[in-house]
């Protein structure tokens, strides 16, 4: 059973970049029926859908409402795939999830495995 | 302000059995199928239903999903103490071109 772990600093000043690794074991990152994801929770509040990533890393998606901000990563002989958000403010402080996503088509596909989360506090 | 509207609470009594709200648009509901999950206290989200009425493996089949228009909805029946969770719907969202979710409705077993 695939198993995923987020990794990182738990505070980030404001305007530097947040940068975490999501590590994957229990299965290949390389598997072509997945992608992989991150997901952000504020404090209290709703998911958010950040982006995702194709292990080859020629397919991205990005939340345009973060695109510029964003990117994503993988690192197949390490399993792991990473996430960079850059010019950090409060607004993004979260509990940070990567997540596997499976994907058959557009209506056909759902996050089912995530890790634990990480909160990410954006703070001097 | 999330894309998709859900109630904030719902509640029941052990036995019972409720339904959760999730409304939407055109570009996403209407449009697209929509997935659920269920979020334990303190865990992290897990994969409940897809394509709005199908359940991933070992969901038991208490939970159940359909949708009408530009709303869905989560069933749950015979309500039990460990379905007191967070639940959230999700769907594609043809505008925005990404997955967007609704703001969680948690679940409370009287």
């Amino acid at each position: 059973q695939v198993q995923l772990q987020e990794s990182g600093p738990g505070l980030v000043k404001p305007s530097e970049t947040l940068s975490l690794t999501c590590i994957v074991s229990g299965g290949s990152i390389s598997n072509s029926l997945y992608y992989w994801g991150w997901i952000r929770q504020p404090p209290g509040k709703g998911l958010e859908y950040i982006g995702r990533i194709f292990y080859n890393g020629r397919s991205t998606y990005y939340n345009p409402s973060l695109k510029s901000r964003v990117t994503l990563s993988v690192d197949t002989s390490m399993n792991q795939f990473s996430l960079r958000l850059t010019s950090v403010t409060a607004a993004d402080t979260a509990v940070y999830y990567c997540a596997r996503l499976w994907f058959v088509n557009l209506y056909t596909y759902g996050f089912d495995s995530w890790g634990q989360g990480t909160l990410v506090t954006v703070s001097s | 302000q999330s894309v998709l509207t859900q109630p904030p609470s719902a509640s029941g009594t052990p036995g019972q059995r409720v339904t959760i709200s999730c409304s939407g648009s055109r570009s996403n509901i209407g449009g697209n199928t929509v997935n659920w999950y269920q979020q334990l206290p303190g865990t992290a989200p897990k994969f409940l239903i897809y394509s709005t009425h199908q359940r991933p493996s070992g969901v038991p089949d208490r939970f159940s999903g359909s949708k009408s228009g530009t709303s869905a909805s989560l069933a749950i029946s015979g309500l039990q103490s460990e379905d007191e969770a967070e639940y959230f719907c999700a769907a594609w969202d043809d505008s925005l071109n990404g997955v967007v979710f609704g703001g969680g409705t948690k679940l409370t077993v009287l």
